[in-house]
């Protein structure tokens, strides 16, 4: 079964620093990685997808790597800004040729102006 | 832009009613999901349809349904609602992508459901 863990829950950085986010996934057999953010009480809002024979992807200032053999993704996000405040997920399809997306808990971020 | 939309922001049902949860997407989606959202425990899905009139249980099924009679509405019942239904509810589609799985592609979600079962 395939697990994702977002480590850790919670963090606050200052504006302007360089945030680092880290998924781990416990299965390498992936069709794809995708970061996704949501706002408090709100849908999720599909940031990146990177498919599993790729090794990044990149939007803005928004990078996000994969290395499937050792079950990691990282979403990088340059130059923080408060607007980027919000809980951050990863998903990782379940297993080969599955339709089912397992996902991550989140890490919440606070952006402190 | 794929616009998902759900017809309700809040909702308040009283235990045992019958609760209709509506999703519509305007991008000719083949495939149309149902999540819960819940603290601690994060998304879990529902149900998945990836055809008109199609369906596939997700990892919760018990106590809701799904209706699909058109592509572009993808419909939520609650078929005796209980408190412990009460939580988050997202709705997402996706495009069928290469080799024919939905996962291939992003998946756009709607802005959420909060049902309050008293």
């Amino acid at each position: 079964k395939q697990e994702v863990t977002q480590i850790p829950a919670a963090l606050s950085v200052p504006e302007g620093e360089n945030l680092v986010l880290n998924c781990s996934f416990t299965d390498s057999a992936i069709y794809n990685l995708q970061w996704f953010r949501q706002d408090p009480g709100k849908g999720l809002t599909s940031l990146l997808l990177i498919q599993s024979s790729q090794r990044e992807q990149t939007s803005g200032r928004l990078n996000a790597s994969l290395d499937k053999s050792s079950g990691r993704s990282t979403l990088y996000i340059a130059a923080s800004q408060p607007g980027d405040s919000a809980t951050y997920l990863c998903a990782v399809t379940r297993d080969y040729g599955n339709n089912r997306l397992a996902f991550g808990k989140g890490n919440q971020v606070v952006v402190i102006p | 832009d794929v616009k998902v939309t759900q017809s309700s922001r809040y909702l308040v049902k009283r235990t045992g009613e019958k609760v209709f949860l509506e999703c519509v997407q305007d991008m000719d989606h083949e495939n149309m999901f149902w999540y819960r959202q819940d603290p601690g425990l994060g998304l879990r899905l529902i149900y998945f349809s990836y055809d008109v009139k199609m369906k596939e249980k997700g990892d919760i099924p018990e106590g809701y349904s799904v209706s699909r009679e058109k592509k572009e509405r993808f419909s939520l019942i609650l078929e005796s609602a209980s408190t412990n239904q009460t939580s988050m509810y997202l709705c997402a589609s996706s495009p069928t992508g290469t080799g024919g799985f939905a996962t291939n592609e992003k998946l756009f979600f709607g802005s959420g459901t909060q049902l309050s079962v008293l």
